[in-house]
């Protein structure tokens, strides 16, 4: 998996939009970009993943720059139940026998404040 | 109901025991995990499994053993337990087949002391 890095913690006031930043700089050109969150010490819940496109669900939308080496989770309109850990993973190219894992770096804590 | 289910949620052993921590899926998937995440650590991978008869090892298999008993069943030993085993512990399952990337699906965890 390539080497993803985001800041370490980030504040948001609810009712605004979150907008995580993470770099890949070294991600190939058939890993996915992913993105999980982890509230307090619950399992990582998937949020999104994309390749080259922007995405959007109902949870969150994904802008992936066009060199591909840097991405922006966003959530719309954030609320206190969006307080947790998000981590943007670069990886998981499905290739048959070949990747098949997902690396989890420490992620960003996100804080949205009242 | 959870789609990935750990047992036990949690759990207390004293060094030296054999500690097992089990994990059954309905999702149908292929592709089973065990994590373990320390604070400030991550999430670092110790097996995973491609398929009934296909183990892997992970990042930090060391002091660690897995059963894959079904497609739905996944089981990870602590043959002897030690203090810095003490972690929360996540299975994890996905299906590459269901289309682009490899979507990993998270257990609510088990949280394991040893003392």
């Amino acid at each position: 998996d390539a080497k993803t890095t985001q800041p370490p913690s980030m504040d948001c006031a609810e009712g605004r939009a979150a907008n995580l930043p993470c770099n890949h700089s070294t991600i190939s050109g058939n890993e996915y970009v992913y993105w999980y969150r982890q509230i307090h010490s619950q399992g990582p819940q998937y949020i999104i993943h994309g390749l080259k496109n922007n995405e959007t669900n109902e949870m969150a939308s994904l802008i992936i720059t066009e060199d591909r080496k840097s991405s922006t989770l966003i959530l719309p309109h954030a609320t206190l139940r969006d307080t947790a850990v998000y981590y943007c993973i670069a990886g998981g190219a499905y290739s048959g026998a070949g990747s098949y894992q997902l690396t989890f770096g420490k992620g960003t804590k996100l804080s949205v404040i009242p | 109901d959870a789609d990935v289910t750990q047992t036990p949620r949690n759990r207390i052993t004293k060094t030296g025991k054999r500690i097992m921590l089990e994990c059954s899926q309905t999702k149908g998937h292929d592709r089973m995990y065990w994590y373990r995440q320390d604070p400030g650590l991550g999430l670092r991978l110790i097996y995973y499994s491609f398929d009934v008869k296909d183990i892997n090892k992970g990042e930090i298999s060391d002091g660690y053993s897995v059963s894959r008993q079904a497609q739905a069943k996944f089981s990870l030993s602590l043959e002897s337990a030690i203090p810095n085993q003490t972690a929360l512990y996540f299975c994890a399952t996905s299906d590459p087949g269901q289309g682009a990337g490899n979507t990993i699906y998270f257990g609510e965890g088990s949280w394991l002391t040893v003392v």
